[in-house]
Protein backbone atom coordinates (compact mmCIF):
# COMPACT_ATOMS: atom_id res chain seq x y z
CA UNK A 1 0.00 0.00 0.00
CA UNK A 2 1.73 3.13 -1.02
CA UNK A 3 -1.22 5.75 0.32
CA UNK A 4 -0.45 7.74 3.57
CA UNK A 5 -1.00 5.48 6.63
CA UNK A 6 -1.65 7.03 10.04
CA UNK A 7 -1.36 5.05 13.69
CA UNK A 8 -2.67 4.48 15.79
CA UNK A 9 -6.13 4.45 13.77
CA UNK A 10 -7.82 4.50 17.32
CA UNK A 11 -6.87 5.89 20.86
CA UNK A 12 -8.57 6.29 24.05
CA UNK A 13 -6.86 8.15 26.69
CA UNK A 14 -7.95 10.27 30.44
CA UNK A 15 -7.44 13.37 30.49
CA UNK A 16 -4.34 14.69 31.17
CA UNK A 17 -2.08 12.21 29.30
CA UNK A 18 -0.04 12.76 26.64
CA UNK A 19 -0.18 11.27 23.25
CA UNK A 20 1.60 10.56 20.19
CA UNK A 21 0.33 9.63 16.67
CA UNK A 22 2.53 8.69 13.53
CA UNK A 23 1.81 9.68 9.83
CA UNK A 24 4.12 8.19 6.82
CA UNK A 25 3.44 10.11 3.70
CA UNK A 26 3.31 8.65 0.26
CA UNK A 27 7.01 8.79 0.03
CA UNK A 28 7.64 11.01 -3.41
CA UNK A 29 5.75 13.69 -1.72
CA UNK A 30 7.74 16.67 0.32
CA UNK A 31 4.82 18.12 1.74
CA UNK A 32 2.24 17.06 4.56
CA UNK A 33 -0.44 18.32 6.35
CA UNK A 34 -2.03 18.08 10.10
CA UNK A 35 -6.10 18.45 10.04
CA UNK A 36 -8.18 18.21 13.12
CA UNK A 37 -12.09 16.80 12.78
CA UNK A 38 -14.89 16.75 14.71
CA UNK A 39 -18.46 15.80 13.75
CA UNK A 40 -19.88 17.23 11.73
CA UNK A 41 -17.18 20.12 10.38
CA UNK A 42 -14.98 19.87 8.11
CA UNK A 43 -11.16 19.23 8.71
CA UNK A 44 -9.58 22.27 10.03
CA UNK A 45 -5.73 23.01 9.09
CA UNK A 46 -3.22 23.13 12.08
CA UNK A 47 0.28 22.98 10.42
CA UNK A 48 2.04 22.28 7.43
CA UNK A 49 5.64 21.31 6.78
CA UNK A 50 7.57 21.56 3.21
CA UNK A 51 10.68 18.62 4.46
CA UNK A 52 11.52 18.74 7.59
CA UNK A 53 10.46 22.42 8.14
CA UNK A 54 7.35 23.27 9.60
CA UNK A 55 6.75 26.09 7.82
CA UNK A 56 2.63 27.44 9.07
CA UNK A 57 0.72 26.53 12.42
CA UNK A 58 -2.72 27.64 13.09
CA UNK A 59 -3.71 29.60 15.72
CA UNK A 60 -5.85 26.43 16.41
CA UNK A 61 -2.68 24.56 17.45
CA UNK A 62 -2.22 25.26 21.29
CA UNK A 63 1.27 24.97 23.12
CA UNK A 64 -0.19 21.35 24.02
CA UNK A 65 0.76 20.79 20.85
CA UNK A 66 3.91 19.78 18.78
CA UNK A 67 4.36 18.09 15.55
CA UNK A 68 7.79 17.39 13.92
CA UNK A 69 8.83 15.55 10.47
CA UNK A 70 12.87 14.85 10.86
CA UNK A 71 14.51 13.82 7.81
CA UNK A 72 11.52 14.94 5.95
CA UNK A 73 9.76 11.22 6.11
CA UNK A 74 7.43 10.25 8.86
CA UNK A 75 5.61 13.19 10.86
CA UNK A 76 4.57 13.02 14.38
CA UNK A 77 1.91 14.97 16.11
CA UNK A 78 2.21 14.88 20.12
CA UNK A 79 -0.78 15.93 22.24
CA UNK A 80 0.40 16.93 25.98
CA UNK A 81 -2.27 17.14 28.81
CA UNK A 82 -5.08 16.11 26.70
CA UNK A 83 -8.22 17.49 27.71
CA UNK A 84 -11.85 16.30 26.86
CA UNK A 85 -11.80 19.04 23.75
CA UNK A 86 -9.16 17.42 22.16
CA UNK A 87 -11.00 14.39 21.37
CA UNK A 88 -11.09 14.11 17.12
CA UNK A 89 -10.45 12.29 14.17
CA UNK A 90 -6.79 13.79 13.99
CA UNK A 91 -5.74 13.89 9.53
CA UNK A 92 -2.30 13.61 7.95
CA UNK A 93 -2.53 14.73 4.50
CA UNK A 94 0.24 14.67 1.92
CA UNK A 95 1.06 16.67 -1.55
CA UNK A 96 3.39 16.55 -4.17
CA UNK A 97 2.88 20.72 -4.77
CA UNK A 98 6.12 21.99 -6.22
CA UNK A 99 8.40 23.75 -3.71
CA UNK A 100 7.40 27.47 -4.05
CA UNK A 101 4.03 27.74 -5.67
CA UNK A 102 1.41 29.15 -3.33
CA UNK A 103 -0.88 25.83 -5.25
CA UNK A 104 -1.39 23.38 -2.45
CA UNK A 105 -2.36 20.80 -4.94
CA UNK A 106 -4.42 18.05 -4.52
CA UNK A 107 -4.11 16.52 -0.73
CA UNK A 108 -4.10 13.14 -0.06
CA UNK A 109 -5.42 12.02 2.89
CA UNK A 110 -4.70 9.18 5.40
CA UNK A 111 -7.37 7.24 7.09
CA UNK A 112 -7.24 9.45 10.36
CA UNK A 113 -6.34 8.58 14.12
CA UNK A 114 -10.00 8.94 16.60
CA UNK A 115 -8.44 10.04 19.52
CA UNK A 116 -11.43 9.68 22.34
CA UNK A 117 -10.07 11.97 25.58
CA UNK A 118 -11.92 11.02 28.77
CA UNK B 1 -17.96 35.08 8.33
CA UNK B 2 -16.47 31.99 7.71
CA UNK B 3 -13.64 31.54 5.18
CA UNK B 4 -15.45 29.01 2.92
CA UNK B 5 -19.42 28.28 3.46
CA UNK B 6 -21.72 25.29 2.74
CA UNK B 7 -25.10 24.51 3.51
CA UNK B 8 -24.92 21.10 5.77
CA UNK B 9 -27.88 19.51 4.27
CA UNK B 10 -28.77 17.07 4.43
CA UNK B 11 -29.99 17.57 0.52
CA UNK B 12 -31.85 14.96 -0.23
CA UNK B 13 -32.18 13.91 -3.94
CA UNK B 14 -34.07 10.66 -5.80
CA UNK B 15 -32.13 8.22 -7.93
CA UNK B 16 -31.04 9.15 -11.05
CA UNK B 17 -32.12 13.06 -10.55
CA UNK B 18 -29.15 16.09 -10.62
CA UNK B 19 -27.85 17.38 -6.99
CA UNK B 20 -26.38 20.47 -7.04
CA UNK B 21 -24.02 21.43 -4.23
CA UNK B 22 -23.33 25.12 -3.60
CA UNK B 23 -20.15 26.69 -1.60
CA UNK B 24 -19.08 30.28 -1.22
CA UNK B 25 -15.72 31.56 0.01
CA UNK B 26 -14.60 35.45 1.48
CA UNK B 27 -10.99 35.31 0.19
CA UNK B 28 -10.66 36.98 -3.31
CA UNK B 29 -7.09 35.89 -3.77
CA UNK B 30 -8.06 32.07 -4.23
CA UNK B 31 -6.85 30.63 -6.72
CA UNK B 32 -8.02 26.70 -6.33
CA UNK B 33 -10.95 25.04 -5.55
CA UNK B 34 -11.30 21.37 -4.55
CA UNK B 35 -14.48 19.49 -4.22
CA UNK B 36 -13.69 16.36 -1.79
CA UNK B 37 -16.30 13.28 -1.22
CA UNK B 38 -16.44 12.33 2.28
CA UNK B 39 -18.39 8.64 3.62
CA UNK B 40 -18.89 8.34 7.40
CA UNK B 41 -16.01 7.12 9.51
CA UNK B 42 -13.46 7.62 6.14
CA UNK B 43 -11.15 10.35 5.04
CA UNK B 44 -12.14 12.48 2.27
CA UNK B 45 -11.23 12.00 -0.73
CA UNK B 46 -10.58 14.06 -4.07
CA UNK B 47 -13.15 14.13 -6.73
CA UNK B 48 -12.50 16.94 -8.66
CA UNK B 49 -10.38 20.29 -8.98
CA UNK B 50 -10.98 23.67 -10.49
CA UNK B 51 -8.90 26.83 -11.02
CA UNK B 52 -10.67 28.68 -13.86
CA UNK B 53 -13.91 30.85 -14.35
CA UNK B 54 -16.32 28.41 -15.49
CA UNK B 55 -17.37 24.43 -16.07
CA UNK B 56 -15.18 21.46 -15.95
CA UNK B 57 -16.64 18.44 -16.45
CA UNK B 58 -15.53 14.99 -15.14
CA UNK B 59 -17.77 11.94 -15.72
CA UNK B 60 -21.06 12.31 -13.94
CA UNK B 61 -19.60 15.25 -12.36
CA UNK B 62 -19.86 19.06 -12.95
CA UNK B 63 -17.32 21.93 -10.94
CA UNK B 64 -18.74 25.44 -11.56
CA UNK B 65 -16.49 28.33 -11.07
CA UNK B 66 -17.59 32.39 -10.67
CA UNK B 67 -14.54 33.89 -8.76
CA UNK B 68 -16.42 37.75 -9.43
CA UNK B 69 -19.37 36.56 -7.47
CA UNK B 70 -16.94 33.76 -5.36
CA UNK B 71 -18.90 30.98 -5.63
CA UNK B 72 -17.89 27.48 -6.80
CA UNK B 73 -20.58 24.59 -6.98
CA UNK B 74 -20.58 21.14 -7.88
CA UNK B 75 -23.08 19.09 -10.04
CA UNK B 76 -23.98 15.70 -10.61
CA UNK B 77 -25.87 13.97 -12.71
CA UNK B 78 -28.03 10.90 -12.52
CA UNK B 79 -27.36 10.43 -9.27
CA UNK B 80 -27.03 7.22 -7.05
CA UNK B 81 -27.04 5.66 -3.60
CA UNK B 82 -23.60 5.62 -3.62
CA UNK B 83 -23.19 8.99 -3.89
CA UNK B 84 -24.71 9.69 -0.75
CA UNK B 85 -21.97 11.36 1.44
CA UNK B 86 -20.55 14.25 2.81
CA UNK B 87 -18.94 17.06 0.00
CA UNK B 88 -16.33 18.80 1.37
CA UNK B 89 -15.83 22.31 -0.48
CA UNK B 90 -11.90 23.07 -0.45
CA UNK B 91 -9.98 26.38 -1.46
CA UNK B 92 -6.33 27.26 -1.73
CA UNK B 93 -6.46 30.71 0.28
CA UNK B 94 -3.45 32.84 -0.22
CA UNK B 95 -2.82 33.26 3.48
CA UNK B 96 -2.31 30.22 4.78
CA UNK B 97 -0.37 27.28 2.56
CA UNK B 98 -2.82 24.57 2.86
CA UNK B 99 -6.65 24.01 1.60
CA UNK B 100 -9.28 25.22 3.86
CA UNK B 101 -12.35 23.36 4.25
CA UNK B 102 -16.30 23.86 4.72
CA UNK B 103 -18.07 22.26 6.91
CA UNK B 104 -19.65 20.00 3.89
CA UNK B 105 -22.86 19.19 2.79
CA UNK B 106 -24.59 15.53 3.36
CA UNK B 107 -26.22 14.46 0.36
CA UNK B 108 -28.71 11.70 0.51
CA UNK B 109 -29.86 10.07 -3.04
CA UNK B 110 -33.15 8.19 -2.20
CA UNK B 111 -33.23 4.71 -4.21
Amino acid sequence: DTGVSQDPRHKITKRGQNVTFRCDPISEHNRLYWYRQTLGQGPEFLTYFQNEAQLEKSRLLSDRFSAERPKGSFSTLEIQRTEQGDSAMYLCASSSGLAGLANTGELFFGEGSRLTVL
Amino acid sequence: QKEVEQNSGPLSVPEGAIASLNCTYSDRGSQSFFWYRQYSGKSPELIMFIYSNGDKEDGRFTAQLNKASQYVSLLIRDSQPSDSATYLCAVNSQFVRALTFGSGTRLQVQP
